[in-house]
């Protein structure tokens, strides 16, 4: 199994440009999230979604958009990069309800 | 909105010496996750208490969450190097459950 991967591992950005991390999942969950992790500040909640076809915001949205096209992939797009948005992002699924998540191996992103 | 609070921040201890992690919440906890956490890689899941008063180990690491679920401890016996990293607790929050939050993390540093 591959569990959850993201892609790409690094990516440098100018500002102002865009781009979309990929998140894929071969465990058949339900929920999807997207985190930013800063230093200092833990992993905070950027977008998540519940089920296919359904996303909410999380502490951080502002910036990015997300998108579950299917139930297997959960994107996050950057439509103008920021230095502010400089982090690592990591990917996670889980099965709705108390059951443990899974994450991605982290996006480090540069915005320069 | 549900808030975790971790303590200490960060914690520098000698091997062998046992050592406390405390995590509390705002709010009842439903569904309570420790992972841990190497530097640049991915989270990995160590344990998840759902019921007031549980108590689960794994190897020498040893988690309870107390009797009104709002607060758990992780509890490392007889400490390694091999424990080192970050300690996040996380907590199924919001509407259905749905949303899964993390405290801001405590770093552990083993000293041979």
């Amino acid at each position: 199994n591959a569990g959850v991967t993201q892609t790409p591992k690094f990516q440098v950005l100018k500002t102002g440009q865009s781009m979309t991390l990929q998140c894929a999942q071969d465990m058949n969950h339900n929920s999807m999230y997207w985190y930013r992790q800063d230093p200092g500040m833990g992993l905070r909640l950027i977008y998540y979604s519940a089920s296919e076809g359904t996303t909410d915001k999380g502490e951080v949205p502002n910036g990015y958009n997300v998108s579950r096209l299917n139930k297997r992939e959960f994107s996050l797009r950057l439509e103008s990069a920021a230095p502010s948005q400089t982090s690592v992002y990591f990917c996670a699924s889980k099965l709705t309800g108390k059951a443990e998540a899974f994450f991605g191996q982290g996006t480090r992103l540069t915005v320069v | 909105s549900q808030e975790l609070e971790q303590s200490p921040q960060s914690l520098i201890v000698q091997e062998g010496k046992n050592l406390t992690i405390n995590c509390t919440s705002s709010k009842t906890l439903y569904g309570l996750y420790w992972y841990k956490q190497k530097y640049g890689e991915g989270l990995i899941f160590l344990m998840m208490l759902q019921k007031g008063g549980e108590e689960k180990s794994h190897e020498k690491i040893t988690a309870k969450l107390d009797e009104k679920k709002q607060q758990s401890s992780l509890h490392i016996t007889a400490s390694q190097p091999s424990h080192a990293g970050i300690y996040l607790c996380g907590a199924d929050s919001g509407r259905s459950q749905g949303n899964l939050i993390f405290g801001k993390g405590t770093k552990l540093s083993v000293k041979p």
